[in-house]
């Protein structure tokens, strides 16, 4: 099955510093969505990016589909953005399972 | 809108005993999908309806079923818990098969 792997596994900065989370899948995708998973375990949806680039404020995400790779900026980071970002994605092909997820990039913004 | 809403938030149930996880989703959605959350797996996929049917299905263990309603809302049954079925339990739902997925705040379950 697809495989999804998220790098770096944990990360720490400073409040203010910038990021770049990656996330890479061994094969073609449908969807690709990033979460933020905050402390009490809510999944909060941060992009639906199949393809492209979108931006939300301080957030923005590209994915290069062709070459099977996402990655989530997020610049001026705040303390409120610690917590656990998830990508998932969902394979194409029938018969095949909803969002896999990988393993997640834990953040811890210091003030 | 209302969100994704789940009940019980909170559930403690003994090995052997069996568990029902309920899910409403966002008015208008007609996919509910269902993961399974622990430390050492992850988050894993259990399994997602679609307009009362199963679409898909991971790779848990008959113990674990589900079901959808004609108004959406979902239940999730788990028969002769195990240890290691303590978890947090989340539901999401989407309006079609294939388009964003919104998550529930989850269902931590604990089995002693």
């Amino acid at each position: 099955g697809i495989q999804v792997e998220q790098s770096p596994p944990d990360l720490i900065l400073q409040e203010g510093a910038n990021s770049t989370l990656r996330c890479n899948f061994s094969d073609s995708v449908n969807n690709l969505q990033w979460f933020h998973q905050n402390p009490w375990g809510q999944l909060i949806n941060l992009f639906y990016i199949p393809s492209g680039t979108k931006q939300n404020g301080r957030l923005s995400a590209t994915t290069v589909a062709t070459e099977r790779y996402s990655l989530l900026y997020i610049s001026s980071s705040q303390t409120t953005d610690s917590g656990v970002y998830f990508c998932a994605v969902e394979a194409s092909g029938s018969g095949t399972y909803k969002y896999i997820f990988g393993t997640g990039t834990r953040l811890k913004v210091l003030a | 809108k209302a969100g994704v809403t789940q009940t019980p938030r909170y559930l403690i149930k003994t090995r052997g005993q069996q568990v029902t996880l309920s899910c409403s989703p966002i008015s208008g959605h007609r996919s509910v999908s269902w993961y399974q959350q622990t430390p050492g797996q992850g988050l894993q996929f259990l399994f997602e309806y679609f307009s009362e049917t199963q679409r898909n299905k991971g790779n848990f263990p008959g113990r674990f079923s589900g079901r959808q309603f004609s108004n959406s809302r979902s239940e999730m049954n788990v028969s002769t818990l195990e240890l290691g079925d303590s978890a947090l339990y989340l539901c999401a739902s989407s309006l079609e098969y294939t388009d964003t997925q919104y998550f529930g705040p989850g269902t931590r379950l604990t089995v002693l």
